[in-house]
C-alpha cells in the first residue's frame, strides 16, 4: 500500500473549518482514500473515503487533487469533540489490511 | 454501520497468565480483524479471521501468542497468552461492512490491557 504523510498535528478554532491535508504520491490507480479518526480511549471511526472525486457526506468532505497525489479532509465546522487524531490511509478497499500512521494530532480550541 | 461490542473494556493482569477478548458485532460478517496499539502508537494489525479458516497473522505475529477463534459470523476471540508487560496495549476488534459500507472497517471500542 501507498505511504502517506501528513502533519504530526494542528489547531483549528472551534466553528471554523479545519483542513487536514494529506500527501500520498505513490498512489496507485485502484488505491482509495480513507479517513479515519481516533478520538482519545475509543476505537477508530470511519468518516469517508474516495478514489478520485472529491466526496462529502454528514461529516466532512474529502477534496482529491486531480493527479491524486495528495488530499484534503475539511471539517466545515469544528466542535470541541472533533479533537482527535485524524489518519489518512490509502489501500485498495475490502478485506485488504489497513495501515495506519502516525496521523495528525487535531486539537480544536474555543 | 455495524456494532461492535468488545469485552472486557479493560483489564489488569498479572505476568505469565492469559486473557480471552471477546468481539461480538450484531450482524453477520465475513471478515473480523484483531489489532493492537501500544501506549502512544498507532494502530498495528495482528491477524485476519475469517469464519470457518485458520487466522492469518501479519509478520511478528505467531498463532501461539495470539490464538484466536472464529466459530460463526457474529464472534471471535483473541487471546493474549504468556503474557508480559510488553503486552501491554489496547487490542481492537474491526470488521468488515456489509452492503453499502463493504469497503469500510469499522472498529469496537478497544480493550485496554495493563501487565503487571
Amino acid at each position: 500500500d501507498a505511504k502517506t504523510t501528513q502533519p504530526t498535528s494542528m489547531d483549528c478554532a472551534e466553528g471554523r473549518a479545519a483542513n487536514l491535508p494529506c500527501n500520498h504520491s505513490t498512489i496507485s490507480g485502484n488505491e482509495y482514500v480513507y479517513w479515519y479518526r481516533q478520538i482519545h480511549s475509543q476505537g477508530p471511526q470511519y468518516i469517508i473515503h474516495g478514489l478520485k472525486n472529491n466526496e462529502t457526506n454528514e461529516m466532512a468532505s474529502l477534496i482529491i487533487t486531480e493527479d491524486r497525489k495528495s488530499s484534503t479532509l475539511i471539517l466545515p465546522h469544528a466542535t470541541l469533540r472533533d479533537t482527535a487524531v485524524y489518519y489518512c490511509i490509502v489501500f485498495t478497499g475490502g478485506g485488504n489490511k489497513l495501515t495506519f500512521g502516525t496521523g495528525t494530532q487535531l486539537k480544536v480550541e474555543l | 454501520s455495524a456494532v461492535i461490542s468488545q469485552k472486557p473494556s479493560r483489564d489488569i493482569c498479572q505476568r505469565g497468565t492469559s486473557l480471552t477478548i471477546q468481539c461480538q458485532v450484531d450482524s453477520q460478517v465475513t471478515m473480523m480483524f484483531w489489532y493492537r496499539q501500544q501506549p502512544g502508537q498507532s494502530l498495528t494489525l495482528i491477524a485476519t479471521a475469517n469464519q470457518g479458516s485458520e487466522a492469518t497473522y501479519e509478520s511478528g505475529f505467531v498463532i501461539d501468542k495470539f490464538p484466536i477463534s472464529r466459530p460463526n459470523l457474529t464472534f471471535s476471540t483473541l487471546t493474549v497468552s504468556n503474557m508480559s508487560p510488553e503486552d501491554s496495549s489496547i487490542y481492537l476488534c474491526s470488521v468488515l461492512g456489509q452492503g453499502w459500507g463493504k469497503n469500510i472497517q469499522y472498529f469496537g471500542a478497544g480493550t485496554r490491557l495493563s501487565v503487571l
